[in-house]
């Protein structure tokens, strides 16, 4: 079945370090992949999405790049701020299950000032 | 509301209860999902509804666990003889058609039982 690995947490690091947050997949054909995010108090939010190989996707300076060959998407932005501690959810939906998501187990980050 | 909205945002029940657990979608969105987060761990797929009917309700974890949408807007998750293991936050989503587009989460409601 499908499937989303990503790095565990906790991660934490000061403000303006560049942030890496690894994600790679298992599913059956060529899945859309996804990145959530979910502030504290707040419900989970699409953070940026790509859906198919080598697309790179990208929001609020976060990028992804959509990796067959490695079947990994992982998340990167250069430069965090205090306001981007939260937790982050890599996800899929994949042709086998077209109506679902699929989510990795989440990885909780704090930037300290 | 702009929002999912769900209610309550907390519930405890007490082992053996009925618990009934409500999403109001984003008005117009057809495609509804039921996720199910467990502490530390990411959400699980329960149920989906396009319109009225359940289009996939695989992720269910048994016949304790049923949920509704009898008009193709609010839905309701209700769960029978609830256990201590179905503690945990349950998330319901809408998108506008489902396949493909965006889901919208709503905050969820933390379901405890004692």
């Amino acid at each position: 079945g499908d499937s989303v690995t990503q790095m565990e947490g906790p991660v934490t690091l000061s403000e303006e370090a560049f942030l890496t947050i690894n994600c790679t997949y298992t599913a059956t054909g060529y899945p859309s992949l996804f990145w959530y995010v979910q502030y504290p108090g707040e419900g989970l939010q699409l953070l940026l999405k790509a859906t198919k190989a080598d697309d790179k996707g990208s929001n609020k300076g976060f990028e992804a790049t959509y990796r067959k060959e490695t079947t990994s998407f992982h998340l990167e932005k250069g430069s965090v701020q205090v306001s981007d501690s939260a937790v982050y959810f890599c996800a899929l939906v994949s042709r086998s299950s077209a109506r679902q998501l699929t989510f990795g187990s989440g990885t909780q980050l704090t930037v300290l000032p | 509301g702009a929002g999912v909205s769900q209610t309550p945002s907390n519930k405890v029940t007490e082992k053996g209860k009925y618990v009934e657990l409500r999403c109001d979608p984003i008005s117009g969105h057809t495609a509804l999902y039921w996720y199910r987060q467990s502490l530390g761990q990411g959400p699980e797929f329960l149920i989906y509804f396009q319109g009225t009917g359940a289009a996939d309700d695989s992720g269910l974890p048994n016949d304790r666990f049923f949920a509704v949408r009898p008009e193709g807007s609010v839905s309701t998750l209700k769960i029978q003889r609830t256990e201590r293991g179905d503690s945990a936050v349950y998330l319901c989503a809408s998108s506008p058609t489902g396949e493909g587009t965006e889901a919208f989460f709503g905050q969820g409601t933390r379901l405890t039982v004692v």
